[in-house]
């Protein structure tokens, strides 16, 4: 059971908009900055989106964050078929102590 | 670029330690700014932060894994490890290393896969 909670699916078509949600709570997300990473099938996670909203240098602007509150999401606009992949959030927890993660949300293009 | 390799037995058995190392190029741990950590992920599952360590030797571990967990740098290798005893079949995932900061893991080495098995 994942301290953040996560859709375990999701799917759209190419071009589409589609979003995944990740819901927390105050001592998490409602604290700290929120990540997402992408994980291509068989490879090591990538950072996607770091602090809510802010995309590393080479992250396509179909990439966007967003948090309020206690939850958060990714949205990704344009969708492609390389976006086939696992994506998951991720944030410190002041009460653990530690960093959580999101179970992760599959995304298929259909 | 900074980039991270993850190395060590990919077979361990059951109640001995699992050890791995992580080796850095390209960037200098010791310059400062960046936490080193171990992440892991069980197969066919989700991401779990197991810990880090700052390059002055201060570490921070996930409190479910503490009692079994050691962190270690050796900044002159530009080298950080895991040690994690007592393991057992649910220990069995691939293993990642990560560069870190205030923010994000903003760097992952490509991953291990680490067996528990007699």
């Amino acid at each position: 059971q994942s301290v953040l909670t996560q859709p375990p699916s999701a799917s759209g078509t190419p071009g589409q908009r589609v979003t995944i949600s990740c819901s927390g709570s105050s001592s998490n997300i409602g604290s700290s900055t929120l990540n997402w990473y992408q994980q291509l099938p068989g490879t090591a996670p990538k950072l996607l989106i770091y602090s809510n909203n802010q995309r590393p240098s080479g992250v396509p602007d179909r990439f966007s964050g967003s948090k309020s509150g206690t939850s958060a999401s990714l949205a990704i606009s344009g969708l492609q078929s390389e976006d086939e992949a696992d994506y998951y959030c991720a944030a410190w927890d002041d009460s653990l102590n530690g960093w959580v993660f999101g179970g992760g949300t599959k995304l298929t293009v259909l | 670029q900074v980039q991270l390799q993850e190395s060590g037995p990919g077979l361990v058995k059951p109640s001995q330690t699992l050890s791995l190392t992580c080796t850095v190029s390209g960037g200098s741990i010791s310059s400062g700014g960046y936490y080193w950590s171990w992440i892991r992920q069980h197969p066919g599952k989700g991401l779990e932060w197991i810990g880090y360590i700052y390059y002055s030797g201060s570490t921070y571990y996930n409190p479910s894994l503490k009692s079994r967990v050691t962190i270690s740098v050796d900044t002159s290798k530009n080298q950080f490890s895991l040690k994690l005893s007592s393991v057992t079949a649910a220990d069995t995932a691939v293993y990642y290393c990560a560069r870190g900061d205030q923010e994000a893991f903003d760097i992952w080495g490509q991953g291990t896969m680490v067996t528990v098995s007699s």
